[in-house]
């Protein structure tokens, strides 16, 4: 199976800041890797998809960039709403897997 | 506008079963390839399982931890997709997401408990 490891774990941050996380995974993926954002008690909503492609709707204070084993994820400027936990999918090789999350708070 | 409306969820024993339902609506159901997605309370997410479309004759792949024991159907004249759990465990407790993952739908999630 491959693995898909999240960093950090977790982080404090503050509106307007700039945040980033990264997802690598234990073999080549491609660019099929999905970003997906969960609130408590909500489904996940996507955000990017194919690694680097914004899901319509979505603000374009989200992005994402990677291929291969190495990606990101970046809010270019943290809003009240974007507190929630991120998680990477990979969609190249069943199963599925998804990253451990991360979880953006204040 | 997209739905999945999961139900079927609830309260069951060990080595119980339970089926798992999910009506779609504002797309063209038959044309997508559906999953289902879990969440163990206080978890990260685990994908479950994947039906292809009929142009794929409805193949089916699943996690490692529930081959054998769970099923997945859709009947696309209903535009309905299934979940049909056996063989249930305690670990099996979490909320079950219909979703189709390429493409971002999901459902709000109905919750399994299994506890005796």
């Amino acid at each position: 199976d491959i693995q898909m490891t999240q960093s950090p774990s977790s982080l404090s941050a503050s509106v307007g800041d700039r945040v980033t996380i990264t997802c690598q995974a234990s073999q080549d993926i491609s660019n099929l890797l999905h970003w997906y954002q969960q609130k408590p008690g909500k489904a996940p909503k996507l955000l990017i998809y194919d690694a680097s492609n914004l899901e319509a709707g979505v603000p374009s204070r989200f992005s994402g960039s990677g291929s291969g084993t190495d990606f990101s994820f970046t809010i270019s400027s943290l809003q009240p709403e974007d507190f929630a936990t991120y998680y990477c999918l990979q969609l190249n090789i069943f199963p599925f897997t998804f990253g451990p999350g991360t979880t953006v708070d204040i | 506008e997209v739905q999945l409306v999961e139900s079927g969820g609830g309260l069951v024993q060990p080595g119980g079963s339970l089926r798992l339902s999910c009506a779609a609506s504002g797309f063209r159901f038959t044309d997508y390839y559906m999953d289902w997605v879990r969440q163990a309370p206080g978890k990260g997410l685990e994908w479950v399982g994947r039906i292809r479309d009929k142009a794929n004759s409805y193949i089916t792949d699943f996690a490692a931890s529930v081959k054998g024991r769970f099923t997945i159907s859709r009947d696309d004249s209903s535009k309905s997709l299934y979940l049909q759990m056996n063989n249930l465990k305690t670990d099996d407790t979490a909320v079950y997401y219909c979703c189709s993952l390429a493409d971002g739908f999901w459902g709000h999630g109905t919750m399994v408990t299994v506890s005796s």
